[in-house]
């Protein structure tokens, strides 16, 4: 089961930022946030993730709440193509800890709009 | 690097044939996954390796059967075609040592009819 709750769908006008949230309210103290989307039919993509510090990276900044029960992932000037579904999922590391699979829950669709 | 890459990109079947769909990884990871995703869904876990020689049953196993080759190789088979398998499948790996990311293929579609 996803460990995460996003909601279904986002819009965000272009050059805007884009701030998708998400609620991890079990999260257990090794789990890291990790941050993936997928482009119309693509595969998935990495984007970001984290622990408990807020982190940045060249394609966005996940801002993680002091409780660790919820994160925003900010796309600081969103582009056209930037429209995809982000997923959040939450996961124990290292991988092979147990053999947890990377789980994907039904993520947020964002719009971004001319 | 060529990443993950899968064959077929598209395939229709009649129910009732079988196929194979392969999957191999150029980045020398540890672990590999079988997706599914239907129209408007989100991706679900058929199996996964989290090692060379091992396989473990995901959400949706039932009409699946998976085969790790070798370190390099994953691949899902379909014994006997269902209109239900109609999907599009992904293939990704993950390097398990360190904290990395997964790398995802660019997907089989496939349609039985």
């Amino acid at each position: 089961d996803a460990k995460t709750t996003q909601p279904p769908s986002m819009d965000c006008a272009e050059g805007r930022a884009a701030n998708l949230p998400c609620n991890h309210s079990t999260i257990s103290g090794n789990e890291y946030v990790y941050w993936y989307r997928q482009i119309h039919s693509q595969g998935p993509q990495y984007i970001i993730h984290g622990l408990k510090n807020n982190e940045t990276n060249e394609m966005a900044s996940l801002i993680i709440t002091e409780d660790r029960k919820s994160s925003t992932l900010i796309l600081p000037h969103a582009t056209l193509r930037d429209t995809a579904v982000y997923y959040c999922i939450v996961r124990v590391l290292p991988y092979n800890s147990g053999n947890t699979p990377l789980v994907f829950g039904k993520g947020t669709r964002l719009s971004v709009i001319a | 690097n060529a990443g993950v890459t899968q064959t077929p990109k598209f395939q229709v079947l009649k129910t009732g044939q079988s196929m194979t769909l392969q999957c191999a990884q150029d980045m020398n990871h540890n672990s590999m996954y079988w997706y599914r995703q239907d129209p408007g869904m989100g991706l679900r876990l058929i199996y996964y390796s989290a090692s060379e020689g091992t396989t473990d049953k995901g959400e949706v196993p039932n009409g699946y059967n998976v085969s790790r080759l070798n370190k390099r190789e994953f691949s899902l088979r379909l014994e006997s075609a269902a209109p239900s398998q109609t999907s599009v499948y992904f293939c990704a790996s993950i390097r398990t040592e360190r904290n990395t990311e997964a790398f995802f293929g660019q997907g089989t579609r496939l349609t039985v009819v």
